[in-house]
């Protein structure tokens, strides 16, 4: 059972580039969640879904897009990275019957 | 809109000491409030949570206090130890229903030897 799991774990961008980071769990978890967490911001909420093909606006959408094909994984894109957008990215899953949500290890993204 | 916030960012105490972390928040219909420890590189783990029908719960050396007349939660750290040098988050569900969270700014918890 390994939990949430995300890839890549670093990743080195310039502006302008694209990629996808990859979230997975294997709880059987309905919800999950993409954050950023930037230096004194704690986690400020991106995207999130209810469930296998829905998603929706968290508090940071912009300039991102998710999709959740599977109900275990959740993708976050950058379709052309900013430096506004180096950061902390942590996935996370909970249940629909408990709030507590489970956290991936992070990746740590930096665009030049 | 809604927040979370930490009373203090930094909290420095001494290796066998008690600690306490405060955190207020403003969403009176929330009714589900979280602890999470993030140790350096890693992902947020979760401590304790507590529902609004009740107003302490305990754990293993910790003790989480809701006090919902001021909107305030605490912390409290048994005998704290260096492997509890970490940052601390509180959280409060809001009015949601998808499960979303809502994170405070964190306190950082140091403990001197």
């Amino acid at each position: 059972n390994a939990g949430v799991t995300q890839t890549p774990k670093f990743r080195v961008l310039k502006t302008g580039q694209s990629m996808t980071l990859l979230c997975a769990q294997d709880m059987n978890h309905e919800y999950m969640y993409w954050y950023r967490q930037d230096p004194g911001m704690g986690l400020r909420l991106i995207h999130y879904s209810v469930g296998e093909g829905t998603t929706a606006k968290g508090e940071v959408p912009d300039g991102y897009n998710v999709s959740r094909l599977k109900k275990q994984n959740f993708l976050l894109g950058l379709e052309s990275a900013a430096p506004s957008q180096t950061s902390v990215y942590f996935c996370a899953s909970s249940s629909v019957q408990i709030y507590e949500q489970y956290f991936g290890p992070g990746t740590r993204l930096t665009v030049t | 809109g809604e927040s979370v916030g930490l009373h203090l960012p930094t909290l420095s105490v001494q290796e066998g000491d008690n600690s306490i972390i405060n955190c207020a928040y403003s969403n009176s219909a929330s009714d589900y409030f979280i602890w999470y420890k993030q140790e350096s590189g890693k992902g947020p783990q979760f401590i304790i949570d507590i529902r609004s029908n009740m107003d302490k719960r305990q754990g293993q050396r910790v003790t989480v206090l809701l006090n919902k007349t001021v909107k305030h939660l605490s912390l409290q750290i048994a005998a704290t130890q260096p492997g509890d040098s970490a940052v601390y988050f509180c959280a409060e569900n809001g009015a949601s229903n998808t499960g979303k969270l809502i994170f405070g700014q964190g306190t950082t918890l140091q403990v001197k030897p």
